[in-house]
């Protein structure tokens, strides 16, 4: 299983880019990398995913270098609703069924202050 | 589209007690997953299921049952209810193959409570 090591918690001002790092040492040459993000009592929701390099979409962008090994997802401009809980995760070929598992740490909470 | 919707949003068993929590997603999506999450903790995979009539075990899935016998409902299922399984239910849906594998679209959860 791919593990991923992300920080527990951060903080940020309003309006300032966020950067939340993963790392992912053994990921597997067919593994995408997934970002998701959670709100208190909601599930969770996909914002950005990336094989490498650059990925950008109207919510973040996600910076993945050669060796895949970590990745960056940045928040541009965060504002006080960006609170929640982001989880990196990378994607498991379960051999057995050829199910996409997906492997949920305990994210990052990030905590945007006014 | 509704997307993945789950009921009950809110239940209280008590222990020893069964229940069924239930799962439908109208996206079409062949692969659907039942996920719990405690307190502080991230998601834990309990069952999956790669289409109609094929489940498999996840990481936890001592305590619980499955079926699909249509591609839209994934219910599960608490035949004997223990404290331990206190927990925030998450059914989630997926496309098959390839990158939209891993984009999962998961339902607003059941909190259960068994006291």
């Amino acid at each position: 299983l791919a593990k991923t090591t992300q920080p527990i918690s951060m903080d940020s001002y309003e309006g300032q880019e966020v950067n939340i790092t993963c790392s992912h040492n053994n990921i597997a040459t067919n593994d995408y990398i997934t970002w998701y993000q959670q709100f208190p009592s909601q599930g969770p929701r996909f914002i950005i995913q990336g094989y490498k390099t650059k990925v950008t979409n109207e919510v973040a962008s996600l910076f993945i270098p050669a060796d895949r090994k970590s990745s960056t997802l940045s928040l541009p401009r965060v504002s006080l609703s960006d609170t929640a809980v982001y989880y990196c995760l990378v994607g498991d070929r379960y051999s057995g069924a050829g199910s996409y598992q997906l492997t949920f740490g305990k994210g990052t909470k990030l905590s945007v202050i006014p | 589209n509704a997307g993945v919707t789950q009921t009950p949003k809110f239940r209280i068993l008590k222990i020893g007690q069964s229940m069924t929590l239930q799962c439908t997603q109208d996206m079409n999506h062949n692969y659907m997953y039942w996920y719990r999450q405690d307190p502080g903790m991230g998601l834990k995979l309990i069952y999956y299921s790669v289409g109609a009539g094929i489940t498999d075990k996840g990481e936890v899935p001592n305590g619980y049952n499955v079926s699909r016998s249509t591609t839209e409902d994934f219910p599960l299922r608490l035949e004997l209810a223990a404290p331990s399984q206190t927990s925030v239910y998450f059914c989630a849906s997926s496309f098959y193959g390839g990158r939209r594998a891993y984009e999962q679209y998961f339902g607003p959860g059941t909190r259960l409570t068994v006291t």
